[in-house]
């Protein structure tokens, strides 16, 4: 198995601009996690989808987050405006029947 | 709210000097807890589920132990590939949705020296 897909690896961007992060996760997992790391607040959830329907948003820090999952293999999360403040790792993770999460790559993103 | 407090933040080790690692948790009922291995630029590693007290897994120089209140991570013997980032995660019981996310601790930073 290929493993959960994130695409980019590494995202440069200024201020202001629309960022969109891809991920496809493992085939047959029925849960799909969007996480972001930073060294001051470590993994922190900012939402997740269970059958491609949004469970728990919550962790979306303000308007300008949004994520969709328009079908099994594929979800994507976007940033518009992008801020300084948003500049982090963000990891896809996906897991069946809500056990262990696997966890892609990430996508190193960075706004100035 | 649920907790997680993982302790030491960084750990230098030499070579085949065995240790813990430690993760202290606050839920309102432990679904399951979870440890992963993260090497620098890569994502989390799944290392080990634990669902009870009392219950034990293993896997090379790595066992994982649970008690109500933490989980440890003992490593024996180390060698310089078991350096890596050690993140602890829980998910609880709740009501009626939220029950399949993981709460993150921030991890421990192991250093392996030769």
């Amino acid at each position: 198995d290929a493993g959960v897909i994130q695409s980019p690896r590494h995202e440069v961007t200024e201020m202001g601009q629309e960022v969109t992060l891809r991920c496809k996760p493992i085939s047959g997992h029925d849960y799909l996690f969007w996480y972001r790391q930073t060294m001051m607040r470590g993994l922190e959830l900012l939402i997740y989808f269970n059958n491609n329907v949004p469970i728990d948003d919550s962790g979306m820090p303000e308007d300008r987050f949004s994520a969709k999952m328009p079908n099994a293999s594929f979800s994507t999360l976007k940033i518009q405006p992008s801020e300084p403040r948003d500049s982090a790792v963000y990891f896809c993770a996906s897991s069946l029947n809500s056990r262990a999460l696997f966890f892609g790559s990430g996508t190193q993103l960075s706004v100035l | 709210e649920d907790q997680v407090t993982q302790s030491p933040e960084a750990l230098r080790l030499q070579e085949g000097e065995s240790s813990s690692l430690n993760c202290s948790y606050t839920v309102s009922g432990l679904r399951g807890l979870f440890w992963y291995r993260q090497d620098p630029g890569k994502g989390p590693e799944f290392l080990f589920t634990l669902y009870s007290a009392g219950e034990e897994k293993e896997k090379e120089r790595l066992k994982a132990t649970l008690t109500k209140k933490e989980s440890f991570l003992h490593i024996t013997a180390p060698k310089p590939e078991d350096s890596a980032t050690y993140l602890c995660a829980v998910q609880a019981w709740g009501s009626n949705f939220g029950n399949e996310k993981l709460t993150f601790g921030t991890g421990t930073r192991l250093t392996i020296i030769p």
